[in-house]
C-alpha cells in the first residue's frame, strides 16, 4: 500500500513564525504535491514537485516556499505565518501518469 | 481551460438507499483521465477510480459504479444501497496528459442517515 505521512495532524503557530510542514511517501513517487483546502474553496495546489530538486507553482504560491532535497520528501515552508494561512494541508504523491495518493492532511492555525 | 463542476453541495439519503453524485467536466484535451476521491471525517482524501478518456466502460466495484460518457462530458458516481460508512465528500477531478497536476471539483458532501 501507498503510505504518504505528515509531520503534524494539527499545529498551532503564531503570526510571524516559520513553519514547516514535512511530507514523507514510501513508495519511490517521482512526483509530489502540496494544496490547501478551505471551506467553499475546495483543494487548491500550492506547489508541485516533478523530481529533486524541482518545483513547480501551483495556483496559489504566494506566502509559501518548498524543498525537496530527497525523492522521498517534500517540505512546504511558510516564510511568515499570516493569519489567513489558517488551513488544512493536504501533501500527495504519485507515479507519473497515475492518480495522486494523499496524507491524513495537517490542520494548521495561526493566531 | 479544464474545469470540473459537481453541482450538488450536498446530498442526504436514508440508508440503503441509491444515489448518484453528478460530475461534468471540460477540457480540450483528447487524451485526459477522471478520477473520484473520497473524503470521511478523518480528513484522508481516499482514491477511489481512474478512468482514461479512451475507455468509456463503466466500471462497478461492490456497491460502487462509474458512468462515463464523453458525449454529454460526464464522469458520474453511484452508491448501491447506501451505507452510513459512505457518508463523506466525495470529489471528482480531472487531469490531462501534459503533467500530472489534477483539477478537483468543489465537492458534493454526502450524509446517509440510519
Amino acid at each position: 500500500d501507498v503510505k504518504v505521512t505528515q509531520s503534524s495532524r494539527y499545529l498551532v503557530k503564531r503570526t510571524g513564525e516559520k513553519v514547516f510542514l514535512e511530507c514523507v511517501q514510501d513508495m519511490d513517487h517521482e512526483n509530489m504535491f502540496w494544496y490547501r483546502q478551505d471551506p467553499g474553496l475546495g483543494l487548491r495546489l500550492i506547489y508541485f514537485s516533478y523530481d529533486v530538486k524541482m518545483k513547480e507553482k501551483g495556483d496559489i504560491p504566494e506566502g509559501y516556499s518548498v524543498s525537496r532535497e530527497k525523492k522521498e520528501r517534500f517540505s512546504l515552508i511558510l516564510e511568515s505565518a499570516s493569519t489567513n494561512q489558517t488551513s488544512m494541508y493536504l501533501c500527495a504523491s504519485s507515479i507519473q501518469g497515475y492518480e495522486q495518493y494523499f496524507g491524513p492532511g495537517t490542520r494548521l492555525t495561526v493566531t | 481551460a479544464q474545469k470540473v463542476t459537481q453541482a450538488q453541495t450536498e446530498i442526504s439519503v436514508v440508508e440503503k438507499e441509491d444515489v448518484t453524485l453528478d460530475c461534468v467536466y471540460e477540457t480540450r484535451d483528447t487524451t485526459y483521465y477522471l478520477f473520484w476521491y473520497k473524503q470521511p471525517p478523518s480528513g484522508e482524501l481516499v482514491f477511489l477510480i481512474r478512468r482514461n478518456s479512451f475507455d468509456e466502460q463503466n466500471e462497478i466495484s461492490g456497491r460502487y459504479s462509474w458512468n462515463f460518457q464523453k458525449s454529454t462530458s460526464s464522469f458520474n458516481f453511484t452508491i448501491t444501497a447506501s451505507q452510513v460508512v459512505d457518508s463523506a465528500v466525495y470529489f471528482c477531478a480531472l487531469s490531462d496528459n501534459r503533467d500530472d497536476k489534477i483539477i478537483f471539483g468543489k465537492g458534493t458532501r454526502l450524509h446517509i442517515l440510519p
